[in-house]
């Protein structure tokens, strides 16, 4: 199993900022996963952070808007950039162990 | 494109009653499928089924898997409200040694005492 120590967790920011976001794993792990869930929705996948390369994004996500780092095999951080209302959302990391999916406590974001 | 789909999208039960909540899939590279709840932000895990046929069981809930069917089923029975929450059906793919997981749309649960 993974225990995931994520913060923010909640946070209400102005539109234009940005918000950082941090996850610290307590076991190296060599995949991150960052979601995103807009409210009512389900999870949608923004991007794998792998530890010594470049994130991988999903379709209709990009580095500017979401960027992220990697610095070693327990922690990653993810931005939300410029900010505008439709960011509102929950933002959560997980990692991938033994199968499953283990998330932290999750980062919920207003956007005023 | 790969897709997870749950059914129903919402429901609303009394307490006692039992729930059958379902979950469709067409994903390549299938690992396994699995269910989680989520009551406020993070989810939290249930079941991880990777066998067709073979019923997981965890108290009152309970859940199999049918890859025939490309499906699977979560029960819940005797519900209580604590059971109040969404529920959640995620498929895990690898590809290329890489995991990924899809969620499905989830079915949001409300027990009425």
């Amino acid at each position: 199993s993974a225990v995931i120590s994520q913060k923010p967790s909640r946070d209400i920011c102005q539109r234009g900022t940005s918000l950082t976001i941090q996850c610290q794993v307590d076991s190296q792990v060599t995949m991150m996963f960052w979601y995103r869930q807009q409210p009512g929705q389900s999870l949608t996948l923004i991007a794998t952070a792998n530890q010594g390369s470049e994130a991988t994004y999903e379709s209709g996500f990009v580095i500017d808007k979401f960027p992220i780092s990697r610095p070693n095999l327990t922690f990653s951080t993810l931005t939300v950039s410029n900010m505008s209302p439709e960011d509102s959302s929950i933002y959560l990391c997980s990692v991938p162990s033994g199968g499953r999916a283990f998330f932290g406590q999750g980062t919920r974001l207003t956007v005023v | 494109e790969d897709k997870v789909v749950q059914s129903p999208l919402s429901l609303v039960v009394h307490e006692g009653d039992t729930v059958t909540l379902n979950c469709s899939y067409e994903v390549t590279n299938f690992r396994s499928l699995l269910w989680y709840k989520q009551e406020k932000k993070a989810p939290t895990f249930l079941f991880m089924l990777t066998s067709s046929g073979i019923e997981k069981k965890s108290g009152r809930l309970s859940s199999i898997l049918d890859k025939k069917e490309l499906s699977s089923i979560l029960n819940i029975t005797a519900t209580q409200t604590g059971d109040s929450a969404i529920y959640l059906c995620a498929v895990s793919q690898v590809t290329s040694g890489t995991y990924k997981y899809i969620f499905g749309t989830g079915t949001r649960l409300k027990v009425l005492a």
